[in-house]
């Protein structure tokens, strides 16, 4: 079966810190990779995705990711994290060229401290 | 647009009682699905629908029933709530079927059975 792995599931930085949160995924063949983020309180809404094209995505608020596919990787990035950025992180992902579902990861929990 | 909504934002409900979470949306999108939200266990799908009529299980169906009888409209019903099923449920809709576009999530409902 898929699974989606988060490896990190709290994480705390000092404001400025950089970030990197990892995601990996277990299946091969073609894939669409989204992170979603949950602000205290909020629902889930898009960070960024990819579909095909350059493996490295821009999202919104800064966030970039990369897809390396033959690490089945598609790990989160920002060069400087806000204390806004506190939110809990879902990593993403469907195999298009099945009838399999969306999985998502267990999240990660980020912390950011002034 | 009011994108996806979702009703009631809190429920308390004694073991053996049942209720419909109610989800609506106005984007037209024929793929809608429920998930749960469980500390550590991330986002998890418990049915889902490719248009009004199809319905589908997801990975935990058991104890919910699902039904669609227009675009715009996907309750969530559990007919003898029970403990376990104690969480935060979202609804998303999106314009693809199978999660293979962005989905769009709606606020929650925070389910507590007691």
């Amino acid at each position: 079966a898929q699974s989606v792995s988060q490896h990190n599931h709290h994480v705390i930085l000092s404001e400025a810190a950089s970030l990197e949160l990892g995601c990996n995924y277990s299946y091969g063949g073609t894939v669409n990779l989204f992170w979603y983020v949950q602000y205290p309180g909020q629902h889930l809404q898009l960070l960024l995705k990819y579909f095909s094209g350059d493996p490295l995505v821009k999202g919104i608020k800064g966030f970039e990711a990369e897809f390396i596919k033959s690490k089945f990787s598609f790990n989160l990035r920002k060069p400087s994290v806000q204390w806004s950025d506190t939110a809990e992180y879902f990593c993403a992902v469907i195999n298009t060229g099945t009838a399999s579902k969306l999985t998502f990861g267990t999240g990660t929990r980020l912390q950011v401290t002034l | 647009n009011a994108g996806v909504t979702q009703t009631p934002k809190f429920q308390v409900l004694k073991t053996g009682q049942s209720m419909t979470l109610q989800c609506a949306q106005d984007m037209n999108h024929e793929y809608m699905s429920w998930y749960r939200q469980d500390p550590g266990m991330g986002l998890r799908l418990i049915h889902y629908s490719v248009g009004a009529g199809i319905t589908d299980q997801g990975e935990v169906p058991n104890g919910y029933n699902v039904s669609r009888s227009t675009t715009e409209d996907f309750p969530l019903r559990l007919l003898s709530a029970a403990p376990s099923q104690t969480s935060v449920y979202f609804c998303a809709s999106s314009y693809r079927s199978g999660g293979a576009d962005t989905q769009y999530f709606g606020p929650g409902t925070r389910l507590t059975v007691l």
